[in-house]
């Protein structure tokens, strides 16, 4: 098992450009959920699934949108980068987020100039 | 709201020595769970430990303890025979099904080993 991927590592972006983080895992998890990691405030919760199709808010979900198409794959999406946006983005997935372990995967650093 | 609170920011143990990581949360749930999470510099989040808060026994884990104060909303994590490799962030996190299912973290402890 390759566990939860997430694709790019890193990535330079400027102002108002879009692009789309992906992450898969191959564990056949129904939650999955992103967070971004700011220094000083832990990690905070951008968006959330608990399965294909199913999606919902976080703490802090201005600026990005969700999709859950398929059970492996949740991608996120900024619409038009800001440097606000500029932190380490985590995809994280288990079968129930309270009851089980959440496991993460690498990280993408992205930068927003 | 629900929030967790880590008030150290950074803590030091001496390499073998036993130290504790505070770490409070504050809810009206009575059935939820928490966890510690521990970040080394490769960022990878791994789960160190993780109790249910209707498990009156403390969650242990070889080296690794906890002390759950339901009462007092008090979730310590305890490390005996601190090793370098314990070095890193260590994040105390919270979850309900009520929540939907959500992980609330706090804003983490960072712990130096010192040889």
């Amino acid at each position: 098992n390759a566990g939860v991927t997430q694709t790019p590592k890193f990535q330079v972006l400027k102002t108002g450009q879009s692009m789309t983080l992906q992450c898969a895992q191959d564990m056949n998890h129904e939650y999955m959920s992103w967070y971004r990691q700011d220094p000083g405030m832990g990690l905070r919760l951008i968006h959330y699934s608990v399965g294909a199709g199913i999606t919902d808010q976080g703490e802090v979900p201005n600026g990005y949108n969700v999709s859950r198409s398929t059970t492996e794959d949740f991608p996120l999406r900024l619409l038009s980068a800001a440097p606000s946006q500029t932190s380490v983005y985590f995809c994280a997935s288990s079968y129930w987020a309270s009851k089980e372990t959440q496991y993460f995967g690498p990280g993408t650093r992205l930068l927003v100039l | 709201a629900q929030t967790v609170t880590q008030s150290q920011p950074e803590m030091s143990v001496q390499e073998a020595e036993t130290v504790t990581l505070s770490c409070t949360y504050d809810t009206s749930e009575s059935d939820y769970y928490l966890f510690w999470y521990k970040q080394p510099p490769s960022r990878q989040m791994i789960l160190v430990i993780r109790q249910e808060a209707y498990k009156q026994q403390n969650a242990t884990e070889n080296r690794f303890s906890v002390n759950f104060q339901k009462a007092a909303k008090s979730f310590s994590l305890k490390i005996s025979d601190s090793q370098l490799g314990d070095a890193a962030m260590y994040f105390c996190a919270y979850a309900t099904k009520s929540s939907g299912d959500k992980l609330t973290f706090g804003t983490g402890t960072r712990l130096a080993v010192r040889p």
